[in-house]
């Protein structure tokens, strides 16, 4: 079976230091790999997508950015946060192809920056 | 332009049914989804309509009209366990979902 799994669960950074979330599944080839953030009340904002190995598709200008050095691997980076970037941060995936829509979320990682 | 909207917050008593409408616009259309999201957890798939109709799963039952733009999932024999979250979501032309901010459910005894 398939399982997804991201990390650290929780973390409280200072502003202007780096940030690193690693997401990974196991289980299943080449899937569609996204991040999300979740801010309080709102929706989910999609921040990153990836179809593929260095295939990096961005939704939203900001000082995130993202990267799949492996085929079930991805990862969230920042050099320097802010406190806008505080939030419920969400990995997920699914099958590649355009009939299957659902989504498995990792287990998420609050981030607070201060 | 794409938007989605559902209500903020609901309140029901456990045993009883409960309805969560969801609309949206959007000039290109995939199926509509349903998620269900407890506090600090992440979402959990319930229901997928592309066709319109009512689709039942159990307890669970969600309904899709796409010349209204209109959908609704519906809850019967509310259980304490279903406070949570429910998030819609449609699917767009580019196969992207777009998120309603989801509806807070709280459940009574």
């Amino acid at each position: 079976s398939q399982t997804i799994h991201q990390w650290p669960a929780t973390l409280v950074q200072p502003v202007g230091s780096p940030l690193s979330l690693e997401c990974t599944v196991e289980g299943t080839s080449n899937p569609n790999l996204y991040w999300y953030r979740q801010a309080a009340g709102r929706g989910l904002q999609l921040l990153f997508y990836s179809v593929g190995i260095g295939q990096i598709s961005s939704e939203v200008p900001q000082n995130l950015s993202a990267s799949r050095p492996q085929d079930r691997q991805f990862i969230l980076s920042s050099k320097k946060l802010l406190l806008s970037d505080s939030g419920f941060y969400l990995c997920a995936w699914s099958g590649g192809g355009r009939d299957t829509g659902e989504l498995f979320f990792g287990e998420g990682s609050r981030l607070t920056v201060l | 332009g794409q938007n989605i909207d559902q209500p903020t917050e609901m309140t029901a008593t456990e045993g009883a049914i409960v309805q969560i409408n969801c609309t949206y616009q959007t000039s290109g259309f995939n199926g509509l989804f349903w998620y269900q999201q407890h506090a600090g957890e992440a979402p959990t798939f319930l229901s997928y309509n592309v066709l319109d109709g009512l689709e039942e799963k159990g307890r669970f039952s969600s309904f899709l009209s796409r010349s209204k733009g209109y959908s609704y999932l519906l809850l019967k024999e509310l259980q304490m366990k279903d406070s949570a979250s429910y998030l819609c979501a449609f699917m767009d032309s580019n196969y992207q979902l777009i998120w309603g901010a989801g509806t807070k459910l709280i459940i009574k005894p």
